[in-house]
């Protein structure tokens, strides 16, 4: 099965902030790639797919990129609602697998 | 609008069997293969199992192999889990997802928890 392996696994950030997630894979899944939001008690929300592709609806402060091992997700001004955990997973091969979450908190 | 209705969870006892449905509406289910993920208290999220639009393909993690089959009724806009022996370590939120670039459609999640 494909690791996916995503830092930090928490920080604090404050409103206003540039922040960076990191998700690197175990071996190459080329732009087979999503992130995920998740708010306490909700779904997971679909923000990224493709590595880069912006989901409909998805505010473009959202940013993603990467190929092959290693993949970022970019929150480019940090709002209250962005408070939350973060997913990467990868579609590139069964068993799809998820990175371990990114638990983003207010400072 | 896409929505999708999870329900069949609640409290089971260890070695014990249930079947969760999944209720789809808002679009041509027929058309798209489905997941399910679950996710433990506290924990991340873990894929369960997958299948294809017309059931041709199967897929399963290791940890359900041989206790859970997923199955889908294209005629009732239907996804179903039949997960048998549960274990304690089952015990989670079970989502259904739809299977389009990676999962762009959520349930809400219905709640399985195995104790005795």
């Amino acid at each position: 099965a494909i690791r996916m392996t995503q830092s930090p696994s928490s920080f604090s950030a404050s409103t206003g902030d540039r922040v960076t997630i990191t998700c690197r894979a175990s071996q190459g899944i080329s732009s087979y790639l999503a992130w995920y939001q998740q708010k306490p008690g909700k779904a997971p929300k679909l923000l990224i797919y493709a590595a880069s592709t912006l989901q409909s609806g998805v505010p473009s402060r959202f940013s993603g990129s990467g190929s092959g091992t290693d993949f970022t997700l970019t929150i480019s001004c940090l709002q209250s609602e962005d408070f939350a955990t973060y997913y990467c997973q990868q579609y590139y091969s069964y068993p799809i697998t998820f990175g371990q979450g990114t638990r983003l908190e207010i400072k | 609008e896409v929505q999708l209705v999870e329900s069949g969870g609640g409290l089971v006892k260890p070695g014990g069997s249930l079947r969760l449905s999944c209720a789809a509406s808002g679009f041509t289910f027929s058309s798209y293969s489905m997941n399910w993920v679950r996710q433990a208290p506290g924990k991340g999220l873990e894929w369960v199992s997958s299948i294809s639009s017309s059931s041709s393909y199967i897929y399963y993690a290791d940890s359900v192999k041989g206790r859970f089959t997923i199955s889908r009724d294209n005629a009732k806009n239907s996804l179903y889990l039949q997960m048998n022996s549960l274990r304690a370590e089952d015990t989670a939120v079970y989502y259904c997802a739809r299977s389009e670039s990676g999962s762009d459609y959520w349930g809400q999640g219905t709640l399985v928890t195995v104790s005795s």
